[in-house]
This record gives structure tokens, C-alpha cells and sequence, in this order.
């Protein structure tokens, strides 16, 4: 079965300090991963997706195909980074998408 | 650009009555899915279309919600009757054409169902 995994519902960290959101995920081929962000009082939108292999507002992401994971980092987190975070999963061809259930990123103080 | 939109914003049922929303994706996005969040939990998939046609309902609950997209563009998901399980955000989205290079999805507002 198709699964995504997010073992953190809350990540609570200090601003400044590494930030590390897990997702692991199920799939016998060849996915395409995102992360995707919800800010307070704003919409759903992508944060950024494997195959480009960027940096957005300094987060980055790996795929671990041996791992089958693809965890979200960012080095120095940000008050503004506080968040719901989802990592999704799309089986290669379907454009469907699969979520996990979420962590909740709280930088403090 | 303007955004997917949906309506209404809230809505407030008792079960066993039924209960429709709308969504009007972003023009030119053929791809347009309706997704349910319960509280806690990630976005599930209920529906996909590829314009006027369905490509996924496998986890629709098809005894009681139905979802059309006639002319491939705006669309409407019905529940008929609720229950109270169904209190959820329903989100729709839409996409670019499989294919056309860096699909993502843009996602609305959500509609906040509460079934009493």
C-alpha cells in the first residue's frame, strides 16, 4: 500500500536552532516527493518537491530511496518557519496525491 | 493570479440532512481534486478529474457523496445524507494538465463541515 509517514504531530525547536521533519514513505517504484506548508490562516501551498532539488526559505530535502524517507531540514530555523508541515508522496504517473498526516512546526523564542 | 475558490466557508448541518460545496479551480488548470481533512489528520483524497472526466474515486464513499465536474471546469461535491463522521475540512485543488512540466497543486480555502 501507498503510505506516508509523519511520526511527529509537534516539533517544538528554538529559533536559530536545526530543524529536522521526518517523512518516510511506502511505494514499490519510482515517487515523486513534496513537502507542503500550511501557515496560520493561509492556504495549503508546496514548499518544494524532490526532483527540482532546491532550497526554498532555506529548507532542503533529500530523497533516500535506501531509507525510503525524505526529511525536511533547515539549519537555522526562523520564528516565520512555525507552521503545519505535510510531506507528500505521488506514485510515479498518476498525479495523485498522497499526504501525510502532518507535524507542527513551532520555532520559539 | 486568482486562487481556487470555494464556497461556502463554513457549514453547519445536522445529520442526516445533505450538504453540498462548490469550487471553481484556477482558470486553465484541467486537473481539479477534492480532498477531506479531518481534524488531526492529513488530506485524504476523495476524488480526482481530468477535466469532465474522473480518474480516481476509489475512496469516495459512494453510497453517500457524489462529486460531478460538468464542462471541466467548476465543480460540486454533495453528501447525502451526513453523518456525523463526515465533520471535516473539505478542500479542493486543482492542477496544470498531467504532463505540462512542474504540476503542484493549488489549493482553496476549504469548506468547514460540521455534522451535528
Amino acid at each position: 500500500a501507498q503510505r506516508v509517514t509523519q511520526p511527529e504531530k509537534l516539533l517544538s525547536v528554538f529559533k536559530g536552532a536545526p530543524v529536522e521533519l521526518k517523512c518516510n514513505y511506502s511505494y514499490s517504484g519510482s515517487p515523486e516527493l513534496f513537502w507542503y506548508v500550511q501557515y496560520s490562516r493561509q492556504r495549503l501551498q508546496l514548499l518544494l518537491r524532490h526532483i527540482s532539488r532546491e532550497s526554498i526559505k532555506g529548507f532542503t530535502a533529500d530523497l533516500n530511496k535506501g531509507e525510503t524517507s525524505f526529511h525536511l531540514k533547515k539549519p537555522f530555523a526562523q520564528e516565520e518557519d512555525s507552521a503545519m508541515y505535510y510531506c507528500a508522496l505521488s506514485p510515479s504517473g498518476t498525479y495523485k496525491y498522497i499526504f501525510g498526516t502532518g507535524t507542527r512546526l513551532k520555532v520559539l523564542a | 493570479e486568482a486562487g481556487v475558490a470555494q464556497s461556502p466557508r463554513y457549514k453547519i448541518i445536522e445529520k442526516r440532512q445533505s450538504v453540498a460545496f462548490w469550487c471553481n479551480p484556477i482558470s486553465g488548470h484541467a486537473t481539479l481534486y477534492w480532498y477531506q481533512q479531518i481534524l488531526g489528520q492529513g488530506p485524504k483524497l476523495l476524488i480526482q478529474f481530468q477535466n469532465n472526466g474522473v480518474v480516481d474515486d476509489s475512496q469516495l464513499p459512494k453510497d453517500r457523496f457524489s462529486a460531478e465536474r460538468l464542462k471541466g471546469v467548476d465543480s460540486t461535491l454533495k453528501i447525502q445524507p451526513a453523518k456525523l463522521e463526515d465533520s471535516a475540512v473539505y478542500l479542493c485543488a486543482s492542477s496544470t494538465a498531467p504532463g505540462a512540466g512542474n504540476e503542484k497543486l493549488f489549493f482553496g480555502s476549504g469548506t468547514q463541515l460540521s455534522v451535528l
